[in-house]
C-alpha cells in the first residue's frame, strides 16, 4: 500500500514564475492538506480539499490555489513567486477523522 | 502563528537515555498528535492522543497530555542514534475540519 506521494522532490524556479507541485494521497484517503515549512519552522498549513473543493484556508494569499481531481489526488501552483515562497512543501492525506499522513515533500527554492 | 511551543528547542543526549520533549499550545482541541522529521524531510507519524485520554504508548514512545494545563510531553525510551531528528507536536483544534497547527519542534541529537 503506496503511502502519500509528492512531486517533483526538488525545484527551483526564479522570481516571478509559477510553479505546480502535485501530490496523491494514501490509498483510502479523500481528504488533501498542504503545508508549507520554513528552514527551521514549523509546518504551516496552506489549505485543505474535500469533494474537489477548498474547504479551509490558512493565513496564506490568493497567489497559493490549489485543486483537488475526482481520485483525491491534488495539484499545489503558487504564482508570482518570491525569495520568501522557498520552502518544503508538504502533503497530508487523512480520511478526515484521524491521523494526518505526510508525503516526503517538495523542495521548492526561488532564485 | 504558531499554536505550540516545543521545549526544548534542542536537546542533546546519548544513546540509552530517556528524552523527554514538552509542548505547550493555547486553545481547545480534539486531538494532539506527534511527529518525527529527518533532515528536513517529511514527517513521520508517531502517536496520536484524543483530549479525552491522559496517557498513551507505543513501543518505546509515551506520551501524556494534560488540557487543564494545555501541555503534552513525548517520552522516548532507551534512546538510539536513529531516534535523531525534529520532533514536533501538532494540535488537531475543532474548527468542525481537521486542521493540524505546528509547534515549532524539538531538534534531539542522540549520540552513541
Amino acid at each position: 500500500d503506496a503511502g502519500v506521494t509528492q512531486s517533483p522532490t526538488h525545484l527551483i524556479k526564479t522570481r516571478g514564475q509559477q510553479v505546480t507541485l502535485r501530490c496523491s494521497p494514501k490509498s483510502g484517503h479523500d481528504t488533501v492538506s498542504w503545508y508549507q515549512q520554513a528552514l527551521g519552522q514549523g509546518p504551516q498549513f496552506i489549505f485543505q480539499y474535500y469533494e474537489e473543493e477548498e474547504r479551509q484556508r490558512g493565513n496564506f494569499p490568493d497567489r497559493f490555489s490549489g485543486h483537488q481531481f475526482p481520485n483525491y489526488s491534488s495539484e499545489l501552483n503558487v504564482n508570482a513567486l518570491l525569495l520568501g515562497d522557498s520552502a518544503l512543501y508538504l502533503c497530508a492525506s487523512s480520511d478526515g477523522n484521524n491521523e494526518q499522513f505526510f508525503g516526503p515533500g517538495t523542495r521548492l527554492t526561488v532564485l | 502563528s504558531q499554536q505550540g511551543e516545543e521545549d526544548p528547542q534542542a536537546l542533546s543526549i546519548q544513546e540509552g537515555e530517556n528524552a523527554t520533549m514538552n509542548c505547550s499550545y493555547k486553545t481547545s482541541i480534539n486531538n494532539l498528535q506527534w511527529y518525527r522529521q529527518n533532515s528536513g524531510r517529511g514527517l513521520v507519524h508517531l502517536i496520536l492522543i484524543r483530549s479525552n485520554e491522559r496517557e498513551k504508548h507505543s513501543g518505546r514512545l509515551r506520551v501524556t497530555l494534560d488540557t487543564s494545563k494545555k501541555s503534552s510531553s513525548l517520552l522516548i525510551t532507551a534512546s538510539r542514534a536513529a531516534d535523531t531528528a525534529s520532533y514536533f507536536c501538532a494540535t488537531d483544534i475543532p474548527t468542525g475540519f481537521q486542521k493540524l497547527v505546528f509547534g515549532t519542534g524539538t531538534r534531539l541529537l542522540v549520540s552513541p
